[in-house]
């Protein structure tokens, strides 16, 4: 079975700074998905990143970047130049087949000023 | 892309009873997941929903406790019954898109239910 593993509960920045947030994942399967959704206090899950397996070229969404490493099974996501709207819930995601996502344990982000 | 309606946003509950969240979306789907995000946690699957068939439920969860309709390819409810405080949670629906090479989930709002 499939498992995706978010080791950092916690983690905070300043404001204007970089802050990456780790994910490694298990899987036998060699074309999937992964994706990196926020979760503010709304609750609204909120897609900010998505990586085809097949592409070896890293995502990029404006201040959000990845850096994928199939062979590792690492799937982190960085923020540059962090802003206050970015505190929320983050949580890494993989999907193969038929849509059913599997979900990390989150990462909870404080942005500080 | 897919536009999901989701509807109570939020309940308080009477141990006992029982709840039925919808999901309307906007546009004709195969499968629709339901979820249950408990307290500071992940979401976890409940189950997958076909239309023209029975849920599939996934371990831990079953018909009895949360039965699921799926009239049509655009609308499921889940039914959260006989409810205790333990079931406080949020709960989403959520869909499957593939277009265009992509593939990508889209949420409802979710339900933030409270049992008291």
């Amino acid at each position: 079975a499939q498992t995706v593993t978010q080791s950092q509960p916690e983690m905070s920045v300043q404001e204007a700074e970089t802050v990456t947030l780790s994910c490694t994942y298990d899987t036998s399967e060699s074309d999937y998905y992964l994706f990196w959704y926020k979760q503010p206090p709304s609750r609204q899950m909120i897609l900010v990143i998505r990586q085809e397996a097949y592409k070896q070229q890293n995502a990029t969404e404006n201040r959000f970047s990845v850096n994928f490493q199939k062979a590792a099974k690492s799937f982190s996501l960085k923020i540059s130049d962090s802003q206050l709207g970015d505190a929320a819930m983050y949580f890494c995601a993989y999907l193969f087949g038929n849509e059913k996502l599997t979900f990390g344990t989150g990462t909870r982000l404080t942005i500080i000023p | 892309s897919a536009v999901i309606s989701q509807k109570p946003s939020r309940d308080i509950c009477q141990r006992g009873t029982s709840l039925t969240i919808q999901c309307q979306v906007d546009s004709q789907v195969t499968m629709m997941f339901w979820y249950r995000q408990q307290p500071g946690q992940s979401l976890t699957l409940i189950a997958t929903a076909n239309q023209g068939s029975e849920a599939t439920y996934e371990s831990g969860f079953v018909i009895d406790k949360f039965p699921i309709s799926r009239p049509n390819l655009t609308f499921s409810t889940l039914t959260v019954s006989n409810m205790s405080p333990e079931d406080s949670s949020i709960y989403l629906c959520s869909v499957g898109v593939r277009g265009q090479g992509r593939t990508e989930a889209f949420f409802g709002q979710g339900t933030r239910l409270t049992v008291v």
